[in-house]
């Protein structure tokens, strides 16, 4: 277990519609990542927070969104939702300063299936 | 832009055999590397991550990474295969420009049979 959390586990939708997925970090750690998996893209990096602040910006679509909270949760949303946004997204965090080397920790992610 | 290459989509190995998993790098400047593995429906584990120093790292679950600088490699190893490491395994750089983003190569899943 590496201490990340994600909600909900499974989430399935239908085209069009907005969803809200859920991260809790490590306890101690400030930042937080966004991935996304899917067969064709392979692990993208979507989106970094640090202590509540955007700090770095990958693929991801206008239509994506996060927010890190003053609890240091994080929630990403994906809104005008497509078929091919069905894939499974991770959280992760680390503690993490500017010229550290920290890995990162993962959770165990949530699978989107948009139908 | 900083990339990995992993150039198998899939090893097989024996039980009891040593196994290789291969990947290769593209920084500008100092190589940050990591290896993750993926059990089935799972998230990505930390086995092991190279920053400076001995090019051998040592990680978990005796999983070993050779780095070669002049190879632009960063080769994941172990001596002895088991059964339960059938999985999917990321090599990944970390981003210079911004607080520690990794960039994951493509995996390569390895199986290891009986």
């Amino acid at each position: 277990d590496s201490g990340v959390t994600q909600t909900p586990k499974h989430l399935i939708t239908a085209t069009g519609q907005r969803v809200t997925l859920r991260c809790s970090p490590r306890s101690g750690d400030l930042s937080v990542y966004w991935y996304q998996q899917s067969l064709d893209q392979g692990l993208q990096f979507l989106i970094q927070y640090y202590n509540g602040e955007e700090r770095a910006k990958g693929n991801i679509l206008e239509r994506f969104s996060a927010q890190q909270f003053p609890d240091l949760h994080s929630e990403l949303n994906l809104s005008s939702l497509e078929l091919g946004d069905s894939a499974l997204y991770f959280c992760a965090s680390s503690v993490v300063a500017r010229g550290s080397y920290n890995e990162q920790f993962f959770g165990p992610g949530t699978r989107l299936t948009v139908l | 832009a900083q990339s990995v290459a992993q150039p198998e989509d899939q090893v097989n190995v024996a039980e009891g055999n040593p196994l290789t998993v291969k990947c290769t790098y593209s920084v500008s400047g100092n190589p940050y590397l990591f290896w993750y593995v993926q059990y089935p429906n799972r998230g990505l584990q930390f086995l092991l991550k190279y920053i400076t120093g001995d090019n051998l790292v040592k990680g978990s679950y005796g999983f070993e990474a050779e780095f070669n600088k002049s190879q632009t490699s960063f080769h994941l190893k172990k001596p002895s295969a088991l059964v339960s490491d059938s999985a999917l395994y990321f090599c990944a750089v970390r981003d210079p420009g911004g607080f520690q983003k990794l960039v994951f190569g493509t995996g390569t899943r390895l199986l290891v049979s009986p």
